[in-house]
């Protein structure tokens, strides 16, 4: 049974560009939620997506996106990099009714913006 | 605002001796609390997690944690360290109940240094 998996593993993009960050969830799983780890700080909530639509945000601007596709992976847009973008963006899932009470992290996308 | 503090960045240890690390949150209510450990080049794992009840609550690892509200505190321990162990480790608040367990606030994070 294959955890929660991201990709890319590692991207680097200029200031300005766009990016995408993709992620699916661990099978069962229908909750996905996005986090950013800047180098030293621990994760920051980005967003959360329940049956395609957002439903929780964190404090980030309009320049976060995201998407969640009916088999319930998901996507993470960013418009506009900035530097200051760079980070770690971790994905975690969820299951149904959140029996579980807990997140399964995937191991990240490591974004560089030059 | 909520908020999660881990008052130390580093910590060294040495193999076979005992941990605690630090967890501080400010919180009205009683808030979900976890801790998770992440390696390099891996995802965040869930150590252990407190909702309610025993304030004593047992990990995997060989871990457990202390919930102790008089002190707004919920500190890691492990009796005997491995060098396995090495690792960063954060401490995080589901502030929002309602909101469920997915809006996470973590921590700086610890990262723990394990001398053979």
């Amino acid at each position: 049974d294959a955890g929660v998996t991201q990709s890319p593993t590692h991207l680097i993009k200029t200031r300005g560009q766009q990016v995408t960050l993709r992620c699916s969830p661990k099978s069962g799983h229908d909750t996905v939620s996005w986090y950013q780890q800047a180098l030293g700080q621990g994760p920051q909530f980005i967003f959360q997506y329940y049956e395609e639509e957002e439903r929780q945000r964190g404090n980030f601007p309009d320049r976060f996106s995201g998407h969640q596709f009916p088999n319930y992976s998901s996507e993470l847009n960013v418009n506009a990099l900035l530097l200051g973008d760079s980070a770690l963006y971790l994905c975690a899932s969820s299951p149904v009714g959140g029996a579980d009470e807990k997140l399964f992290f995937g191991s990240g996308t490591q974004l560089s913006v030059l | 605002a909520q908020s999660v503090t881990q008052p130390d960045i580093h910590i060294t240890v040495s193999e076979g001796a005992s941990l605690e690390l630090r967890c501080n949150y400010s919180y009205g209510a009683t808030p979900y609390l976890f801790w998770y450990v992440q390696s390099p080049g891996q995802g965040l794992q869930l150590l252990l997690k407190y909702f309610s009840g025993d304030t004593l609550v047992q990990g995997i690892k060989g871990f457990e944690a202390e919930f102790k509200r008089s002190q707004s505190s919920f500190n890691l321990r492990k009796p005997s360290v491995h060098w396995s162990d090495a690792a960063e480790y954060f401490c995080a608040v589901a502030p929002d109940i309602s909101g469920g367990y997915n809006k996470l606030i973590f921590g700086a994070g610890t990262r723990l240094a394990v001398h053979p």
